[in-house]
């Protein structure tokens, strides 16, 4: 079993949809959770970091529940520039970062 | 924002050859850094985690002796792939974050796309 898994679409949405994003992970000693983007053939970038009470940036709102170990990325009023792979990245607080394998968002007009 | 420095961002060699890429953190100190590969269409893996002043810690599966780390310096990692082969060719990046505290963001190198031919 993958340590941080999704799915890896992909999704095509229309522009102005709403889009949600699903990740589990399965080492229970994580401790830092984030949401990464990464365009073809680019580094990650860092999206937002997850917290269990939630949080929102935007038009993006992440999600943490450690007692599913699941993690989620919404995205209200989606913008064809959010079309990218959306990396679930999971952290044990020694820096090393494991990775989802992605998931592909394509948004059209 | 912190800013990690990667070079080159791409390279070409014949196989058989060596290829040495550097990671640097502009402005900050790491004494940890990180090198991870993507093939196409995959995540990243993460190959080594590199240690400045001491050897590094590779991944099960990846060979040290193939892939050789240096970190002389609390700004710079070096990845040598040695001997390369065309399955070698992927694209490779290096992560860092500042020292403190530990668990702060991952800052990503620009990676490097190496083809072997």
């Amino acid at each position: 079993r993958k340590e941080v898994e999704q799915d890896p679409g992909p999704f095509n949405v229309p522009e102005g949809a709403t889009v949600a994003f699903n990740c589990t992970y399965s080492n229970s000693a994580s401790q830092s959770f984030f949401w990464y983007r990464q365009d073809c053939r680019k580094e990650p970038k860092l999206l937002m970091s997850v917290y269990s009470s939630g949080n929102e940036d935007g038009r993006f709102t992440a999600q943490l529940n450690r007692a599913s170990q699941y993690i989620s990325l919404l995205i209200r009023d989606s913008k064809l520039s959010d079309s990218a792979t959306y990396l679930c990245v999971v952290s044990a607080n020694t820096g090393k970062l494991i990775f989802g394998q992605g998931t592909t968002l394509q948004v059209k007009p | 924002g912190a800013v990690v420095s990667q070079h080159p961002s791409w390279v070409i060699c014949k196989s058989g050859t060596s290829v040495k890429i550097e990671c640097r953190s502009l402005d900050f100190q790491a004494t940890t850094m990180f090198w991870y590969r993507q093939f196409p269409k995959q995540s990243l893996m993460l190959m080594a985690t590199s240690n400045e002043g001491s050897k590094a810690t590779y991944e099960q599966g990846v060979e040290k002796d193939k892939f050789l780390i240096n970190h002389a310096s609390l700004t710079l990692s070096t990845l040598t792939v040695t001997s390369a082969h065309p399955e070698d060719s992927s694209f490779y990046i290096c992560s860092a974050s500042p020292l403190v505290p530990v668990w702060s963001q991952a800052f990503f190198g620009q990676g490097t796309r190496l083809t072997v031919v």
